[in-house]
């Protein structure tokens, strides 16, 4: 199975930068997404790791590393728009399937 | 082109009621997830489709709950006897392919309220 941990909630203000962790297990690890959702929306993407490193992508970045099973998602110069959840996902290619599992979710509160 | 759509976008139904929700995918895209989310929750995986494979069933919570899909088309997530613990957004998510960097794209959900 699979084992995704994040923060419940954080809060940073306007303009700073805010990094959000994420850490996992699962036995056949082919992939790692970042979703934004808005309260009363559908998750969209925003960024997908397999390999480690970093990923920028303008004001967010995510970074991998598969030996520790550990992510995160840097955001800079934040806007109070991006207030909102955001979601790690691990994808498993185990058996055949390419099962994505999703942890709980990060609450991020903007302030000015 | 057209995006996932769900239907209905909302429901209301009695405890012990049947439910079925719709889910139209993107043309030519191959897997097709179904999730569950709770309020203030995460996503609780359901079920996952790929092709002619057999499906993943792995999250279905009980008997109660089943899908359908048909090739690479439409697909119904079936919940029996309703309870009120099934109040949730469920949320239908779509790949193109088995693998690849290809992300998923949700549908925009039913919300479903078992009163």
């Amino acid at each position: 199975g699979q084992n995704i941990d994040q923060p419940t909630e954080m809060t940073a203000t306007e303009g700073a930068i805010v990094q959000i962790n994420c850490t996992y297990q699962t036995s056949g690890f082919n992939g790692l997404f970042w979703y934004q959702q808005h309260a009363g929306e559908a998750p969209t993407f925003l960024s997908y790791n397999v390999l480690d490193g970093l990923e920028e992508k303008g004001r967010f970045s995510s970074f991998l590393s598969r030996s520790k099973g550990y992510s995160y998602l840097l955001l800079k110069e934040l806007q109070m728009k991006d207030s909102a959840s955001y979601l790690c996902a691990v994808r498993d290619g185990s058996g055949g399937y390419q099962k994505v599992t999703f942890g709980t979710g990060t609450k991020l509160q903007v302030i000015p | 082109g057209a995006g996932v759509s769900q239907s209905p976008s909302n429901k209301v139904t009695e405890k012990g009621k049947d439910v079925e929700l719709r889910c139209d995918p993107i043309s030519g895209h191959t897997a097709l997830y179904w999730y569950r989310q709770r309020l203030g929750q995460g996503l609780e995986f359901l079920i996952y489709f790929q092709g002619n494979s057999a499906p993943d069933k792995s999250g279905l919570p009980s008997d109660r709950f089943s899908a359908e899909r048909t090739g690479e088309s439409v697909s119904t997530l079936t919940i029996q006897r309703t309870q009120q613990e099934d109040s949730a957004v469920y949320l239908c998510a779509n790949r193109p392919f088995a693998g690849g960097t290809d992300t998923q794209y949700f549908g925009p959900g039913t919300r479903l309220t078992v009163l």
